[in-house]
C-alpha cells in the first residue's frame, strides 16, 4: 500500500536560517513525489513535484527538494528562511505502477513556523 | 477565473440534513478530484472524475456520500443526512490528466462543513 510520513507535526526556525521538512514514502513501484503548502483560510498550493531525472528538484518560492531512493525521501528544503514562509506543508505521493489509483496520497502536514 | 472555485466558502447545517457542496474547475483540466481534511485526519481521497469515464468511488466514507460531474466540468458533492463527524473541509482540485498522472492538482479554497 502506500503511504507517505511527514515524521514532525512542527518545526520551528529562525528568519535566514536554513530549513527542512521531512518526508518519507512507501510505494510498490516508482514514485511521483510532490509538495504543497497551505496558507490559513487558503486551499492548497503545489510548490514542486519530482517525475524522474535530477534528484534535486527546484520548485517556487526558493524551495526545493532532494529525492533520494535508498532512503525513499523527499525532504523540502530552504538555504534561508523567511517569516512568510510560516505555513501547513503537505507532501503526498502517487504511485507510477498504480494505474487504478490516481489520487495523491498525503502526509499528514507539517507546520512551519518562522520567527522573526 | 483563472483557478478551481469552490462555494459555498462555508456552510453549518443540522444533523440528519442533506448538503451540496459546488466546485468549478480550471477550464480545460478533465481531472476533477474531491478530498477531505479534518483535524486529525488530514487530506482524504474520497472521488477522482477523469473525463467520461467511471469516477474512482474508493474514497467515499459511506453510502451517504455521492458526487456527480455534469458535462465533465462542474462537480457536485452531495452529503445525505450529515453527521457530526462529517465536519469538515472539503477541497476540490483538478488538473490536466493523460496517460502520465504526473501533473500536479491545483486547489480550491474549500468549503468548511459544520454539522451541529
Amino acid at each position: 500500500a502506500q503511504s507517505v510520513a511527514q515524521p514532525e507535526d512542527q518545526v520551528n526556525v529562525a528568519e535566514g536560517n536554513p530549513l527542512t521538512v521531512k518526508c518519507t514514502y512507501s510505494v510498490s513501484g516508482n514514485p511521483y513525489l510532490f509538495w504543497y503548502v497551505q496558507y490559513p483560510n487558503r486551499g492548497l498550493q503545489f510548490l514542486l513535484k519530482y517525475i524522474t531525472g535530477d534528484n534535486l528538484v527546484k520548485g517556487s518560492y526558493g524551495f526545493e527538494a532532494e529525492f533520494n531512493k535508498s532512503q525513499t525521501s523527499f525532504h523540502l528544503k530552504k538555504p534561508s528562511a523567511l517569516v512568510s514562509d510560516s505555513a501547513l506543508y503537505f507532501c503526498a505521493v502517487r504511485d507510477r505502477a498504480n494505474q487504478a489509483g490516481t489520487a495523491l496520497i498525503f502526509g499528514k502536514g507539517t507546520t512551519l513556523s518562522v520567527s522573526s | 477565473g483563472a483557478g478551481v472555485s469552490q462555494s459555498p466558502s462555508n456552510k453549518v447545517t443540522e444533523k440528519g440534513k442533506d448538503v451540496e457542496l459546488r466546485c468549478d474547475p480550471i477550464s480545460g483540466h478533465t481531472a476533477l478530484y474531491w478530498y477531505r481534511q479534518s483535524l486529525g485526519q488530514g487530506l482524504e481521497f474520497l472521488i477522482y472524475f477523469q473525463g467520461n469515464s467511471a469516477p474512482d468511488k474508493s474514497g467515499l466514507p459511506s453510502d451517504r456520500f455521492s458526487a456527480e460531474r455534469t458535462g465533465g466540468s462542474v462537480s457536485t458533492l452531495t452529503i445525505q443526512r450529515t453527521q457530526q463527524e462529517d465536519s469538515a473541509v472539503y477541497l476540490c482540485a483538478s488538473s490536466l490528466a493523460g496517460t502520465s498522472d504526473y501533473n500536479e492538482q491545483f486547489f480550491g479554497p474549500g468549503t468548511r462543513l459544520t454539522v451541529l
